[in-house]
């Protein structure tokens, strides 16, 4: 069955913090990893990763891919209060859907 | 731009009712989907439609349906409303197959339904 982990469930950290939220997953036709960011309402596109190796980055976020040990990762320099929100990871299937398999989420709370 | 727009965003419906929950988008894809998100969970595909006329069951589809008579448009409904069915539930769209590449699904804002 296919599946996404996500790892931690929850981080609280202060302003100022590092942190890195971890996206493991055991897809059969792996087409593209891609990350979002919720807040109260719809989920928010950050990054879509399709090869490994290659960071993507944006501002203080940052994203790379290992599809070799089938893993990702999404980085957050000097967190502020505003980044507190769920992230979630989703697999693109590589069938003629776009269907996403999403994991269940990392709840990242930072406190000043 | 609107983008996928949801509605109602809210609803409290008594077990046994049913209901449809709309959804339109203005973007012109040709995906869309249908997905619930309980607590403390991801969310998951309840249907999908890959062009008019087209849809296609995903992970959750019992208790639901679906149409799509036009690329607007995606409705679900609710035939006889359960507990169970107490969720947030999103509706996205995305280009598709044979459009430019490396295009993300785009989510409306939700619709919080409670089943009571």
């Amino acid at each position: 069955e296919d599946k996404v982990v996500q790892s931690p469930l929850s981080l609280v950290v202060h302003e100022g913090d590092t942190v890195t939220l971890n996206c493991s997953y055991e897809v059969t036709n792996f087409r593209s990893l891609l990350w979002y960011k919720q807040e109260k309402k719809a989920p928010t596109f950050l990054f879509m990763l399709t090869s490994s190796g290659i960071e993507k980055k944006s501002g203080r976020l940052s994203s790379i891919l290992d599809k070799k040990e089938l893993f990702s990762i999404l980085n957050i320099t000097a967190t502020q209060t505003g980044d507190s929100a769920v992230y979630l990871c989703a697999v693109e299937e590589n069938f003629n859907t776009d269907k996403l398999i999403f994991g269940t989420g990392t709840r990242l709370q930072v406190f000043p | 731009n609107a983008g996928v727009t949801q509605t109602p965003k809210f609803r409290i419906l008594k077990i046994g009712q049913s209901m449809t929950l709309q959804c339109t988008q203005d973007m012109n894809h040709n995906y869309m989907y249908w997905y619930r998100q309980d607590p403390g969970m991801g969310l998951k595909l309840i249907y999908y439609s890959v062009g008019a006329g087209i849809t296609d069951k995903g992970e959750v589809p019992n208790g639901y349906n679906v149409s799509r008579s036009t690329t607007e448009d995606f409705p679900l409904r609710l035939e006889l409303a359960a507990p169970s069915q107490t969720s947030v539930y999103f509706c996205a769209s995305s280009y598709g197959l044979g459009t430019p590449s490396n295009q993300p699904q785009h989510f409306g804002d939700g619709t919080r339904l409670s089943i009571l």
